[in-house]
């Protein structure tokens, strides 16, 4: 089993859209996740940081982690074209204290 | 702010080729970090360094090296290029490290002919 399996995706929803990914993992140890966000061409940006269970909300945004599950949820609430984009979730402290990424998942919002 | 800065954006190498890439943050993060993306495949850790002097493999190590005599500087150094490393190479730092959000370069896209 990988240490992080993400819905590979592509996926494509019309303009307002709700959107749910996912991500899950399988090492106990991991106690803080992340989304990154990464427009084509582009290096990414850190999206969502959450530390351990629970929800974080940010705007549209939610993350959610299950740690009894072992699963990371962003919800993407009134999706705009502008949210299309590849969505990478991270999570550690993996091996040598570093963080594991999943494959990412690309999203299209159609007008 | 100019953040993290990648040269070049781009390449296209011969087989056997040796090239380095450049990689500059101007945030005074003790912790960088060299990762390449394949489609579909997201990020692999390259190498990373935690402080000047200091570098260290990641998972995918083989056919790459890297020096940092700075704590602005992390260049990555292609000895004998081959097909299979054509990828698009990001570099990153950190201030924090292993929890520290990741700040990204645009990326350096190289193809190995």
């Amino acid at each position: 089993q990988k240490e992080v399996e993400q819905d590979p995706g592509p996926l494509s929803v019309p303009e307002g859209a709700i959107v749910s990914l996912n991500c899950t993992y399988s090492n106990s140890a991991f106690q803080y996740f992340m989304w990154y966000r990464q427009y084509s061409r582009k290096g990414p940006e850190l999206l969502m940081y959450t530390y351990s269970s629970g929800n974080k909300e940010d705007g549209r945004f939610t993350a959610q982690v299950d740690k009894s599950s072992k699963y990371i949820s962003l919800f993407i609430r009134d999706s705009q074209p502008s949210d299309s984009a590849t969505y990478l979730c991270a999570m550690g402290p993996g091996a040598n204290s570093k963080l594991t990424f999943g494959k990412g998942i690309t999203l299209s919002v159609r007008p | 702010n100019a953040g993290v800065t990648q040269t070049p954006k781009f390449r296209i190498l011969k087989i056997g080729q040796s090239m380095t890439l450049q990689c500059t943050q101007d945030m005074n993060h003790n912790y960088m970090y060299w990762y390449r993306q394949d489609p579909g495949m997201g990020l692999k850790l390259i190498y990373y360094s935690v402080g000047a002097g200091i570098t260290d493999k990641g998972e995918v190590p083989n056919g790459y090296n890297v020096s940092r005599s700075t704590t602005e500087d992390f260049p990555l150094r292609l000895e004998l290029a081959a097909p299979s490393q054509t990828s698009v190479y990001f570099c990153a730092s950190s201030s924090i490290a292993p929890t520290g959000e990741l700040f990204f370069g645009e990326g350096s896209r190289l193809t190995v002919l």
